[in-house]
This record gives C-alpha cells, sequence and structure tokens, in this order.
C-alpha cells in the first residue's frame, strides 16, 4: 500500500467510447504523474502537473487529455483511442518536482487498458 | 539519450547476495543516482538513491565508486519476492527534471 490509488483496476474500452482513470493520492504531495507501459517496453512519462498545473507534456496524442482538480487527485480522459494504446496506466505522486531528496515517486498499482 | 547501463536478466540463489551494476558513465556532480523496481503487473517501488557515498536502508545497499561514473545495488540475502525488474536511473538535485526509466535489469531469484 502506497498511499496512491487507481481506479479502475482493469478497463476494456471500444475505440470510440470515452472513459476516464482516476488517482488519488493521500501523501501529501504537490506533483503527480501519469506513466504508460506497454508490453516489452520501459515506462514513459506522458503527463507531470506540479502544484496542479502541469508542466510536461511528452508528446502525447490528444485522444489522451489529463485533468488534475486538485493536489490529490488527477484525471487521464482517454477517447477515440488505438488498439495500440492498450497499455498499463502507471500514476505516480512525489512530494514536489524536483531532484534529489524530494523526488522519491509513490506509484499507484495501475489501470490495465485494454482497447478492442 | 540513453544515461544509464544495465544488464537486460541476471539470476541469483535464493539466500545469496544479488549485486546488480549500473554504468553511468555521463553522469554531472548534481546528479543522484536512484533505484527502483517493478514486480510483476504491479507500480515501481523506489528502494534507495545516493550521491556518492554509499547508502544502506532495510531494503538495500549502494555502492558508488569514487569517479561515480558506475554503481551497485545490492540485496543482502535475496528472497523469492525479489523476482522483479530493477532500475538504475540519474536524476538531477533541484531542477525541474523527471525521471525516465531505461529496460532495466531483470532479476530472477531462483530457490
Amino acid at each position: 500500500e502506497t498511499g496512491v490509488t487507481q481506479t479502475p483496476r482493469h478497463l476494456v474500452m471500444g475505440m470510440t467510447n470515452k472513459k476516464s482513470l482516476k488517482c488519488e493520492q493521500h501523501l501529501g504531495h504537490n506533483a503527480m504523474y501519469w506513466y504508460k507501459q506497454s508490453a516489452k517496453k520501459p515506462l514513459e512519462l506522458m503527463f507531470v502537473y506540479n502544484f496542479k498545473e502541469q508542466t510536461e507534456n511528452n508528446s502525447v496524442p490528444s485522444r489522451f487529455s489529463p485533468e488534475c482538480p486538485n493536489s490529490s487527485h488527477l484525471f487521464l480522459h482517454l477517447h477515440t483511442l488505438q488498439p495500440e494504446d492498450s497499455a498499463l496506466y502507471l500514476c505516480a505522486s512525489s512530494p514536489r518536482r524536483t531532484g534529489g531528496s524530494y523526488n522519491e515517486q509513490f506509484f499507484g498499482p495501475g489501470t490495465r487498458l485494454t482497447v478492442l | 539519450d540513453a544515461k544509464t547501463t544495465q544488464p537486460p536478466s541476471m539470476d541469483c540463489a535464493e539466500g545469496r547476495a544479488a549485486n546488480l551494476p549500473c554504468n553511468h558513465s555521463t553522469i554531472s556532480g548534481n546528479e543522484y543516482v536512484y533505484w527502483y523496481r517493478q514486480i510483476h503487473s504491479q507500480g515501481p517501488q523506489y528502494i534507495i538513491h545516493g550521491l556518492k557515498n554509499n547508502e544502506t536502508n532495510e531494503m538495500a545497499s549502494l555502492i558508488i565508486t569514487e569517479d561515480r561514473k558506475s554503481s551497485t545495488l545490492i540485496l543482502p540475502h535475496a528472497t523469492l519476492r525479489d523476482t522483479a525488474v530493477y532500475y538504475c536511473i540519474v536524476l538531477q538535485w533541484g531542477g525541474n527534471n523527471d525521471m525516465r526509466f531505461g529496460a532495466g535489469t531483470r532479476l530472477t531469484v531462483k530457490p
């Protein structure tokens, strides 16, 4: 139990569906992250929020839309996804977005997404 | 650009020490070495980090060479539950920067 929860844990959706992934952290952290992990690939950083402001968008397609309404919650809105978007989506948080001792990230268990 | 190099896989006997190497020959003076691991189908878990001194915690020890160009993560008494992918990451202190995960080392602990 890391203090970071993600829902749902598993999601199957069609290419025309709209769904949202939710992440919640109970650690009082100010930075939150979305990562994508495809089969046999390294984790890819998708989005970074620091004090509720988006500070990084690593060339992620617009069919993925993040939202951070407060420092405890992070959403990933999905629409018109492709089968190749099937992956494990991981959320993480850290005290703040800096290097050194303050950037230990705590990860949630992930959402296993399958796009049909 | 890859900042770290790790062997793709390693085996270790249960109860023995697991020594996982990492090369980071281009590391700069204000960059830390972090280690995470990911057990199958779970989120990564922080293990340890260091700058230039050796570090030890309840999970592992981190040995950093004097020139800081390489490091070794040591699990002193590996158990079957230590089977995971281990990631070595270099991260700059104090900057607005983010962790970049490579392929890591898949450690298999065998009975």
